[in-house]
């Protein structure tokens, strides 16, 4: 089945302790996303990867990293965790980022950092 | 100002009703505007993908309808479902640079 998958669904952790949130897709899509939903806010984007080696900068990038190793995995990466960073985070992937490729969005991940 | 409003933030019909979700969007240039159904604890599903040339499209139950002139664009259901219940989201891409915006969505409940 063609799918966007994340790990963990769900974490709770303390402020600063490192942690990566896991993105694969198995559709040997190019472009990969990540994208955090706040009530009232819509999604934002944090980063994004137009192919393997190649990530860039979205909207609200502060405190997260990203990298693009293989095609199918895009992890985020959260360093040191604080509280304001406690959210919903979702995963996307289209075949390439061209206006008018459909996004696959992943189960999401509830993020809570206390 | 979030380039992408929705309106409204919230809606209760009951089932078998039809309702109508309005976004409007300041986007510019304007690429295409999606139709996202976000069902609860789920990441968003497309609905409809319009163009500016495009003023009506329909999948299923669903019509989408856009405006490029006054910059508008309405999701309208037709006879509800209780599975209708869900976010709708919005997004525009802008054409210069493939840049989204996302609207904050609204949120549908149908009730028997």
């Amino acid at each position: 089945e063609a799918q966007v998958t994340q790990n963990p669904r769900y974490l709770i952790t303390v402020t600063g302790k490192k942690l990566t949130v896991t993105c694969s897709q198995n559709m040997n899509h190019e472009y990969m996303s990540w994208y955090r939903q706040d009530p009232g806010l819509g999604l934002r984007q944090i980063y994004y990867s137009m192919n393997v080696e190649v990530t860039d900068k979205g909207d609200v990038p502060e405190g997260y990293k990203v990298s693009r190793k293989e095609k199918r995995n895009f992890p985020l990466i959260l360093e040191s965790p604080s509280p304001n960073q406690t959210s919903l985070y979702f995963c996307a992937s289209s075949p390439e980022g061209l206006s008018k490729d459909t996004q696959y969005f992943g189960p999401g991940t509830r993020l809570t950092v206390l | 100002k979030n380039q992408v409003e929705q309106s409204p933030q919230s809606l209760i019909i009951l089932e078998g009703k039809n309702c109508t979700l309005q976004c409007n969007y300041t986007v510019s240039p304007f690429s295409n505007l999606r139709w996202y159904k976000q069902d609860t604890g789920r990441g968003p599903v497309s609905l409809t993908i319009m163009t500016f040339s495009e003023n009506t499209k329909s999948n299923g139950r669903y019509t989408a309808t856009l405006d490029a002139d006054t910059k508008q664009s309405s999701l309208h259901i037709t006879a509800s479902q209780l599975s209708d219940s869900a976010s709708y989201i919005c997004v525009v891409r802008n054409r210069y640079n493939n840049d989204m915006r996302f609207g904050a969505g609204t949120r549908l409940t149908v009730k028997p």
